[in-house]
């Protein structure tokens, strides 16, 4: 299955600044998913990154607040933008996951922790 | 309107004990796919089921068994003989035909020694 390298695994922020997110695939995807889970909540899907284009945000999320890039087939980056307490969340990226023919459901990455002080 | 239900919000059981977990989802497709995630303490997502909306065969795989059943919209999970590893998050999700993957609100499963 894919192989998902996510970081920084945590980050500890101050308040008006900004933090960028990577992602590495080990291989080529046609979508990529940011999703957020604030703490002890589910995971919410922030935006859907496709190469090429512009990301499709989800409804409350803006490209101003959570700007992605995707710049190849294997690669994305999501940053928060002029960060608040309220963004103090994990943030995970996602692919759906293909090997051989074989769905195997979607592939997170580790995720990054980011807490806004 | 929230697409997946989960209305367990924790469970405890003690172990060797089986647990079930529910999962009511809600799409007007007729192509979907449902998926079991379960987020142990550590946080990382560990990917255990994708069933398509086409394949209502009951799943066993190890000590994990799913139950889908369409008339009904529920894709339940069953933990067979418990252990204390068990204890995490068990999240249920839907993809439709847009592969967004909408989830459930989690139950927490807490498996006592």
């Amino acid at each position: 299955s894919a192989v998902i390298s996510q970081k920084p695994s945590r980050d500890i922020c101050q308040r008006g600044t900004s933090l960028t997110i990577q992602c590495q695939v080990d291989s080529q995807v046609t979508m990529m998913f940011w999703y957020r889970q604030q703490p002890g909540q589910s995971l919410t899907l922030i935006a859907t990154a496709n190469q090429g284009s512009e990301a499709t945000y989800e409804s409350g999320f803006v490209i101003d607040k959570f700007p992605i890039s995707r710049p190849n087939l294997t690669f994305s980056t999501l940053t928060v933008s002029n960060m608040s307490p309220e963004d103090s969340s994990i943030y995970l990226c996602s692919v759906e996951d293909w090997a051989r023919g074989k769905n195997y459901g979607y592939t997170f990455g580790s995720g990054t922790r980011l807490t806004v002080v | 309107a929230q697409k997946v239900t989960q209305a367990q919000t924790e469970i405890s059981v003690v172990e060797k004990e089986d647990v079930t977990l529910d999962c009511v989802y809600e799409t007007r497709d007729t192509t979907y796919y449902l998926f079991w995630y379960k987020q142990p303490p550590s946080g990382e997502l560990v990917f255990l089921i994708r069933r398509n909306s086409f394949d209502e065969q009951n799943e066993i795989s190890g000590r994990y068994s799913w139950n889908f059943q369409k008339s009904t919209s529920s894709f339940n999970f069953t933990i067979t003989a418990s252990q204390v590893v068990d204890s995490a998050v068990y999240f249920c999700a839907l993809s439709e035909d847009d592969y967004k993957l909408s989830f459930g609100a989690g139950t927490t499963v807490t498996v006592r020694a």
